[in-house]
């Protein structure tokens, strides 16, 4: 089990450019997130889908676009990167079963940065 | 929405001391805290998380409180060793069976443990 993948590593973009992270889970988790981590400010919800076929908007939304590929497929895609936008961004997973386990699996992370 | 605080940002202890970490949530229909563990350059990791019918929880040298009443939670770790020294991530949520999880985090307590 790989878990979650994220690709790729590290990007580096110039403004105004796009691009799209990938992540994908091999767990079968219906729910995937995806968060952005900057200093001092812990990670922030950018968007999520709780089942193949929705997505919704978290706590910061703005600049971005999210895709549920299938059901182990969710991508992020900003359209024209701003240097706000330099960040750490992890992809998560996690399935709430009928027994309570709502732990999130986090992917290992892209370190983007804008000039 | 959720809006959770932690405090404090950097605590320094040393080997065998314990070393505890509070949080405080606004959200009275909160009922899951997870506490995650994230080491440099690596991904957050669940060490323990807890309900709201549950009023403790302990896992070895880690446990958890959580007080309803006051809306807050705390992590504390006993016997601290070198490899406990990382950013420890508070969290909160309201899921649901079938739902996604989502998560409002603290904004990070980095622990350093000194021999």
């Amino acid at each position: 089990n790989a878990g979650v993948t994220q690709t790729p590593k590290f990007q580096v973009l110039k403004t105004g450019q796009s691009m799209t992270l990938q992540c994908a889970q091999d767990m079968n988790h219906n729910s995937m997130y995806w968060y952005r981590q900057d200093p001092g400010m812990g990670l922030r919800l950018i968007y999520y889908s709780a089942s193949e076929g929705t997505t919704d908007k978290g706590e910061v939304p703005n600049g971005y676009n999210v895709s549920r590929l299938n059901k182990r497929e969710f991508s992020l895609r900003l359209e024209s990167a701003a240097p706000s936008q330099t960040s750490v961004y992890f992809c998560a997973s996690s399935e709430v079963r009928d027994r309570g386990n709502y732990e999130q699996y986090f992917g290992p992370g892209t370190r983007l940065t804008v000039t | 929405g959720e809006n959770v605080e932690q405090h404090p940002s950097t605590l320094s202890v040393q080997e065998g001391d314990s070393a505890v970490i509070k949080c405080t949530y606004s959200d009275s229909a909160s009922n899951y805290f997870p506490w995650y563990k994230q080491e440099l350059g690596k991904r957050p990791q669940l060490i323990i998380d807890i309900r709201s019918n549950v009023g403790e929880k302990k896992d070895q040298r880690i446990a958890v409180t959580l007080n309803k009443t006051a809306k807050h939670f705390s992590l504390h770790i006993t016997e601290t060793q070198p490899e406990d020294s990382a950013v420890y991530f508070c969290a909160a949520s309201n899921p649901h069976t079938g739902t996604a999880s989502k998560l409002t985090f603290g904004t990070g307590t980095r622990l350093q443990v000194t021999l």
